[in-house]
């Protein structure tokens, strides 16, 4: 099984929700990535997890808060977000963090719209 | 700093030609691997082909392959016998050790009937 899922695929919500992303994977892969994708550019990298713990957080706005309760798991929690980080939200998925031959395996995405 | 260069924003070729989408990099890292993902319009990113920096041979997977130029830093990816569904996003990425991907801007290709 070389998936990764992420639900829900569309999601809008108004600036004062809460929401919540999820992924899974069922890989045995120890790091797992959040990514932001804008129309047009490459992905973003947001947060990496190795381990089950948080090695990278790249100046994310606390408006956006990961967790990872287990190693298959990977949620993204929002709360007051603006319209501006409305975008596709990218899952992904690899061996190990940090080495150079280990390919990340991406989920479908998560469309974010905030009105 | 490593930089990727992917200086075609959009290609267009005939269903069933071959075409070439070009990659350059820049590192002064002597170990890395450079990776090719296709984004359909669905949004999902698909894993294409890997080629390590050490790797003697160009990688080739299905109708993928990987034109590997070291001394140039070159890493452009062609693609065989053009289908309608290979319309997409191409992006050329880079890892190091200890250190998270590096993508390129990215290349839409267009294939057209």
């Amino acid at each position: 099984d070389t998936e990764v899922t992420q639900t829900p695929k569309h999601l809008v919500m108004g600036m004062t929700n809460k929401k919540s992303l999820k992924c899974e994977q069922h890989m045995g892969h120890r790091a797992m990535y959040w990514y932001k994708q804008k129309a047009k550019k490459p992905p973003e990298l947001m947060f990496v997890y190795s381990y089950e713990k948080l090695s990278i957080n790249e100046s994310v706005p606390s408006r956006f808060s990961p967790e990872c309760p287990n190693s298959s798991l990977l949620n993204l929690h929002l709360h007051a977000l603006q319209p501006e980080d409305s975008a596709l939200y990218l899952c992904a998925s690899s061996q190990f963090h940090g080495l150079a031959n280990n390919e990340q395996f991406f989920g479908p995405g998560t469309r974010l719209t905030v009105l | 700093a490593q930089k990727i260069t992917q200086t075609q924003p959009g290609m267009f070729v005939q269903e069933k030609e071959a075409v070439t989408l070009d990659c350059t990099y820049d590192t002064s890292d002597p170990s890395y691997g450079l990776f090719w993902y296709k984004q359909p319009s669905s949004g999902e990113m698909i894993f294409l082909i890997y080629q390590g920096s050490y790797d003697q041979q160009n990688a080739t997977e299905g109708r993928y392959s990987l034109n590997f130029q070291k001394a140039r830093k070159s890493a452009n990816l062609v693609i065989s016998a053009s289908q309608l569904g290979d319309s997409a996003m191409y992006f050329c990425a880079m890892a190091f050790y200890g250190q998270n991907f590096v993508f390129g801007p990215g290349t839409r290709l267009s294939v057209l009937p």
